[in-house]
């Protein structure tokens, strides 16, 4: 059975202390992973996707990597405005399963 | 740009009533979903529409039916609601796998 855990599941930050999140998977042949920022009474918004093994991506304070087991997402000097849950969800093979989620690290940066 | 809809935002309801959450999505994406969310337990899948009349089965797909009344709308319907049907349901689009799903903020439902 596909597995996508996350960890930790809440992190506390002081603004500038930057941090790493973690997504670990166990799914065979992945054709995706993805990364959402989830802020409190709001669906779940686009981050990253990442296809490949050796593949990053970035946007303003936040990279995300990937390796053929897992994937990081980094947080550069944290700003208060980044608290949130980060999501990370794998795209396994095959036509019959769609997305499987990650249960969230839940994010807080202290100013 | 609206994105994905919801429709309604916030719903209480008795055991054993029925309701149909909306979902509608701006941005011609083939594929639709539909999500629960609850604590501790991340996002579940309960059914999807790869396309256009076709749906199919998620993970957790017992007491719900769904309509893909077009290419825009997918709709998600609780026949005879039970407590354990409380959480946040979600909708969300895409242009087909593996590209990323957008998401709708999310319909809270209580079931009493």
């Amino acid at each position: 059975e596909d597995q996508v855990t996350q960890s930790p599941e809440a992190l506390r930050l002081q603004e500038g202390e930057s941090s790493s999140l973690n997504c670990s998977y166990t799914v065979s042949g992945l054709r995706g992973l993805f990364w959402y920022r989830q802020d409190p009474g709001k669906g779940p918004e686009f981050l990253f996707t990442l296809y490949s093994a050796g593949e990053e991506k970035e946007k303003e304070r936040l990279k995300a990597t990937l390796t053929k087991k897992e994937s990081f997402l980094h947080i550069t000097a944290p700003k208060p405005e980044d608290s949130a849950t980060y999501l990370c969800a794998v795209a396994p093979p095959g036509s019959a399963r769609q997305l499987t989620f990650g249960s969230g690290t839940q994010l807080t940066v202290l100013p | 740009n609206a994105g994905v809809t919801q429709t309604p935002k916030f719903q209480v309801l008795k055991t054993g009533q029925s309701m149909t959450l909306q979902c509608a999505q701006d941005m011609n994406h083939n594929s639709m979903y539909w999500y629960r969310q609850d604590p501790g337990m991340g996002l579940r899948l309960i059914y999807y529409s790869a396309s256009e009349g076709t749906t199919d089965k998620g993970e957790v797909p017992n007491g719900y039916n769904v309509s893909r009344l077009n290419k825009r709308e997918f709709s998600l319907r609780l026949e005879s609601a039970a407590p354990s049907q409380t959480s946040v349901y979600f909708c969300a689009s895409s242009g087909g796998r593996p590209e990323p799903q957008h998401f709708g903020d999310g319909t809270r439902l209580s079931i009493l």
